[in-house]
């Protein structure tokens, strides 16, 4: 079974700092990762995704994430803050070797930038 | 030129209604999907749909029952709602199953 992990709740970073949102999965095949940012009262944003080829894929407002299969991880990164990107991410995952299409979501970090 | 769209954006119900939800994109997609994001934020899919047909159904009671009448649309309707119904209902559309899905503005559903 696919299972993704978030294990911070809430990241606090001053802005101009880079942060890392961390995330890390479990598949029994090979992952599809997603990062999606919420902002209050708004639907889920695509930020980028990790399917295949680079490790470090880039994505919308100045993220990026890098794919580590050693560790299973997917973290976001972002060499320096807004209080802008202050919102809710979710990393989500899918098994290629599942046959359903269903996405597993991690249950979100909160991002704070202080100004 | 909303790329996926959901009515209503709220719902205020009492318990024992029967209600609807619906869902429409227009980005030429063949998946759709429905999410409950509960009061802790947690998102959990109920249903997907690939051209009209259900490919995911999780374990959602059957007062919930989805419907798409075509592609691009995907209703939800809810019977006999609960107060534990309470929640923020996401469709999300899909070209594929395992590409990235574009998620609508929601409908916050509130039981009373």
């Amino acid at each position: 079974a696919q299972s993704v992990a978030q294990p911070e709740d809430q990241v606090n970073v001053a802005e101009g700092n880079p942060l890392t949102v961390k995330c890390t999965y479990s598949v029994s095949g090979n992952p599809y990762l997603f990062w999606y940012v919420q902002y209050p009262n708004r639907g889920l944003q695509f930020l980028l995704k990790y399917i295949t080829g680079d490790n470090l894929v880039k994505g919308s407002y100045g993220f990026e994430a890098e794919f580590n299969k050693s560790q299973t991880s997917f973290h976001l990164k972002k060499p320096s803050a807004l209080v802008s990107d202050s919102a809710l991410y979710f990393c989500a995952v899918r098994d290629i070797a599942s046959s359903a299409s269903k996405i597993i979501f991690g249950s979100g970090t909160r991002l704070s930038i202080r100004p | 030129d909303t790329a996926v769209s959901q009515t209503p954006k709220y719902l205020v119900t009492q318990m024992g209604n029967d209600k609807s939800i619906k869902c429409e994109q227009n980005l030429g997609h063949d998946t759709m999907y429905w999410y409950k994001q509960d009061s802790k934020k947690f998102l959990k899919i109920m249903f997907s749909y690939n051209n009209k047909e259900l490919i995911i159904n999780e374990t959602v009671p059957n007062r919930f029952s989805p419907k798409s009448p075509d592609k691009a649309h995907l209703n939800l309707h809810i019977n006999s709602l609960e107060l534990g119904d309470s929640a923020v209902y996401f469709c999300a559309s899909s070209l594929g199953g395992s590409n990235t899905q574009y998620f609508g503005p929601g409908t916050r559903l509130t039981v009373l």
